[in-house]
């Protein structure tokens, strides 16, 4: 079975900063995906970054990067430049085969970080 | 259109209702999920419709009844809920089940059941 752990429930970053949340999971498959995805206060669950689990070099989407571990199974993501905007539940999810499915996946989330940031 | 939408934005109901939650996409996604979230935990999986098909059902009560009338459109009936059942209701597209899939979401529908 594939489980997410996030271990950081509260963060808090002072606008222009940097943030690191962290991520690690546990799994036996070799290919796999893996995503930050963010629930602002408004609830709208948006993706936030993905990343291949066969592809070394880590994603990058603006000021959003993750730091890749896959023999660590580490999956960290990098908020540089911090806005207000930025304030949200932050969610690492997996994407995993569903155990009773030939052919369906779903996404396997963590228990969240709660992001804030401070003017 | 890129979006995943879900009508009503909010829903109460007592113990003894019917009601039912819409979610509609036109991004020609055939894959569509319901997942229900309760208050400060991540969401969880409830069904998995693949090409209007129910394909998964992750030990759902059968007082929520999934519906795929269509390939845009998801329904989630809801019959004799538990005060407990009270969430918020997230529905989600992605083109496919299989193989890497980005998956939308909608807004969502929060629920309260009295």
């Amino acid at each position: 079975a594939q489980t997410v752990t996030q271990s950081q429930p509260e963060m808090s970053v002072q606008e222009a900063e940097t943030v690191t949340l962290s991520c690690t999971y546990d799994t036996s498959e070799s290919n796999y995906y893996l995503f930050w995805y963010k629930q602002p206060p408004s609830r709208q669950m948006i993706l936030v970054i993905r990343q291949e689990a066969y592809k070394q070099q880590n994603a990058t989407e603006n000021r959003f990067s993750v730091n890749f571990q896959k023999a660590a199974k580490s999956f960290s993501l990098k908020i540089s430049d911090s806005q207000l905007g930025d304030t949200a539940m932050y969610f690492c999810a997996f994407m995993k085969l569903l155990s009773n499915s030939n052919s369906g996946y779903a996404l396997n989330f963590g228990k969240g970080t709660s992001l804030l940031v401070t003017p | 259109d890129t979006e995943v939408t879900q009508t009503p934005k909010h829903l109460v109901m007592g113990m003894t209702n019917k009601k039912s939650l819409k979610c509609e996409q036109h991004m020609g996604h055939r894959a569509m999920y319901w997942y229900k979230q309760k208050a400060k935990k991540p969401p969880e999986l409830m069904f998995v419709y693949s090409y209007e098909k129910l394909s998964i059902n992750e030990s759902v009560p059968s007082r929520f009844s999934p519906e795929c009338p269509n390939s845009s459109l998801l329904n989630l009936h809801l019959h004799a809920l538990q005060p407990e059942d009270s969430a918020l209701y997230l529905c989600a597209s992605s083109p496919r089940t299989s193989g890497y899939n980005e998956q939308f979401f909608g807004p969502g529908t929060r629920l309260t059941v009295l």
